[in-house]
């Protein structure tokens, strides 16, 4: 089955302690991507990978790292989370950047920082 | 002002009803406009998505887009309450040269049987 999915689906954290959230495609699309979703202000692209050690930042980059070693992979990294990084996070892939329109996204992933 | 304006609703229709989602924008080089459509405790999913101005119809589902007037519409005939999910518009400049789409707040439908 064609999926994209993601690990943990819940974490709960504390302020500084690093951690990684796994994020990968069975469909040997190019393009990957990371956003973040909040209430009231909707999903938005954190970074974004258009191949293999291709990245580049979205629109809210900070605090946060990631890497694309494979094609498959793209983790999130969080150094040193703060509670401001509580999100729903969802991992995407599109075949490649031309078709980003169509993203298939994974099933999210709800992290809490105390 | 937004990049992308939606109403976040939520909106409240009974079984059968005609459903109208609209989103407006700012940015006159989007030039790919999509809907997508998140049910509870899943992620968004692409419903349909237009390429520059014009009218798409997959099934119950009809997609406007107005360039003119920065103006975007998803029509569901029919609604069933298997409709009920909140619906995100979404745009990019071109494909993603970027991979950049920009995301409408989503509107929350329900529909009830």
């Amino acid at each position: 089955e064609a999926q994209v999915t993601q690990n943990p689906r819940y974490l709960i954290t504390v302020t500084g302690k690093k951690l990684t959230v796994t994020c990968s495609q069975n469909m040997n699309h190019e393009y990957m991507s990371w956003y973040r979703q909040d209430p009231g202000l909707g999903l938005r692209q954190i970074y974004y990978s258009m191949n293999v050690e291709v990245t580049d930042k979205g629109d809210v980059p900070e605090g946060y790292k990631v890497s694309r070693k494979e094609k498959r992979n793209f983790p999130l990294i969080l150094e040193s989370p703060s509670p401001n990084q509580t999100s729903l996070y969802f991992c995407a892939s599109s075949l490649w950047g031309g078709s980003s329109y169509e993203q298939y996204f994974g099933p999210g992933t709800r992290l809490t920082v105390t | 002002q937004k990049e992308v304006e939606q109403d976040p609703g939520p909106l409240s229709v009974p079984e059968g009803a005609i459903v109208s989602l609209n989103c407006t924008y700012s940015n006159s080089a989007f030039q790919y406009f999509m809907w997508y459509r998140q049910y509870s405790r899943k992620g968004p999913e692409l419903l349909m998505y237009t390429y520059s101005s014009g009218n798409k119809e997959d099934g119950r589902f009809t997609a406007q887009v107005d360039k003119s007037s920065k103006y975007i519409s998803l029509f569901i005939r029919d609604s069933q309450p298997s409709d009920s999910a909140t619906y995100l518009c979404a745009m990019s400049v071109w494909g993603g040269s970027q991979g950049n789409l920009i995301f409408g707040k989503g509107t929350k439908l329900s529909v009830k049987p």
